[in-house]
C-alpha cells in the first residue's frame, strides 16, 4: 500500500509548546503533502513538500522529507488552542492523475 | 467563491435504498475525487474523474457509481446501500497537470455523514 502512516495517533499538549508528527510511507513519491481537519468539517491543505525538497516553512509550520528513509515530519512551533485538529500526510505519484494516499491521521489536543 | 459544497450534509437510508450524493466545485478544476473516511482508517478514495464524461475506479469502488455528466459536478451513487456504507464522505478537486509540486493541492467538501440502518 502507498498509503502514510501517522505517528503518534494521539499527542496531547499545552498552549506555547511543540508539537512533532511523523508519518511512513512504503513507496517512492512525488510529492507528500499535510492537512487538517478540524472535527465535523472537511481536510485542508496545509503545506507540500517535492520529493527533491529536504525542508519546507509555511508560518509556524516546518515540513521535513527523508526519501532515503521514506518518512516526513510535520513540526508546529508555539501551540495554540486552534491548533486541535486530526492532522493527516497524504503521498502523491506523478502517474497516478493526481490521487492521493492518506494515512491515518494524528489526533492533535493542545491545551489552553 | 463557495468552493467545494456537498449535498446533502446528512442522510439516513434503510438497508436496499439507493441514493445520489452531489459534489459542486466553482474553480473550474478538471479532477475530482470521491472519498469514504471511517473512524481508525484515514480517508480511502472510491472513485475519482480526470474531467468531464470520464470516471475511474479507486481503492474502495464496490458498492457505488459515479458519473461526471459536467466538469463542475461529480455525482456519487449507491443502488444498495447496506450498512457496511454507513461512512463520511468527502469530495475533492484539483487542477489538472502540474508535475508534483503547487497545483497537487486536494480542496475539500464539508462532508456527508451517511448512515445506513
Amino acid at each position: 500500500s502507498q498509503q502514510g502512516e501517522e505517528d503518534p495517533q494521539a499527542l496531547s499538549i499545552q498552549e506555547g509548546e511543540n508539537a512533532t508528527m511523523n508519518c511512513s510511507y512504503k513507496t517512492s513519491i512525488n510529492n507528500l503533502q499535510w492537512y487538517r481537519q478540524n472535527s465535523g468539517r472537511g481536510l485542508v491543505h496545509l503545506i507540500l513538500i517535492r520529493s527533491n525538497e529536504r525542508e519546507k516553512h509555511s508560518g509556524r509550520l516546518r515540513v521535513t522529507l527523508d526519501t532515503s528513509k521514506k518518512s516526513s515530519s510535520l513540526l508546529i512551533t508555539a501551540s495554540r488552542a486552534a491548533d486541535t485538529a486530526s492532522y493527516f500526510c497524504a503521498t502523491g505519484r506523478g502517474s497516478t492523475l493526481g490521487r492521493l494516499y492518506f494515512g491515518r491521521g494524528t489526533q492533535l489536543t493542545v491545551w489552553p | 467563491n463557495a468552493g467545494v459544497t456537498q449535498t446533502p450534509k446528512f442522510r439516513v437510508l434503510k438497508t436496499g435504498q439507493s441514493m445520489t450524493l452531489l459534489c459542486a466545485q466553482d474553480m473550474n478544476h478538471e479532477y475530482m475525487y470521491w472519498y469514504r473516511q471511517d473512524p481508525g482508517m484515514g480517508l480511502r478514495l472510491i472513485h475519482y474523474s480526470v474531467g468531464e464524461g470520464t470516471t475511474a475506479k479507486g481503492e474502495v469502488p464496490d458498492g457505488y457509481n459515479v458519473s461526471r455528466l459536467k466538469k463542475q459536478n461529480f455525482l456519487l451513487g449507491l443502488e444498495s446501500a447496506a450498512p457496511s456504507q454507513t461512512s463520511v464522505y468527502f469530495c475533492a478537486s484539483r487542477p489538472s497537470g502540474t508535475s508534483g509540486g503547487a497545483g497537487n493541492e486536494q480542496f475539500f467538501g464539508p462532508g456527508t455523514r451517511l448512515t445506513v440502518l
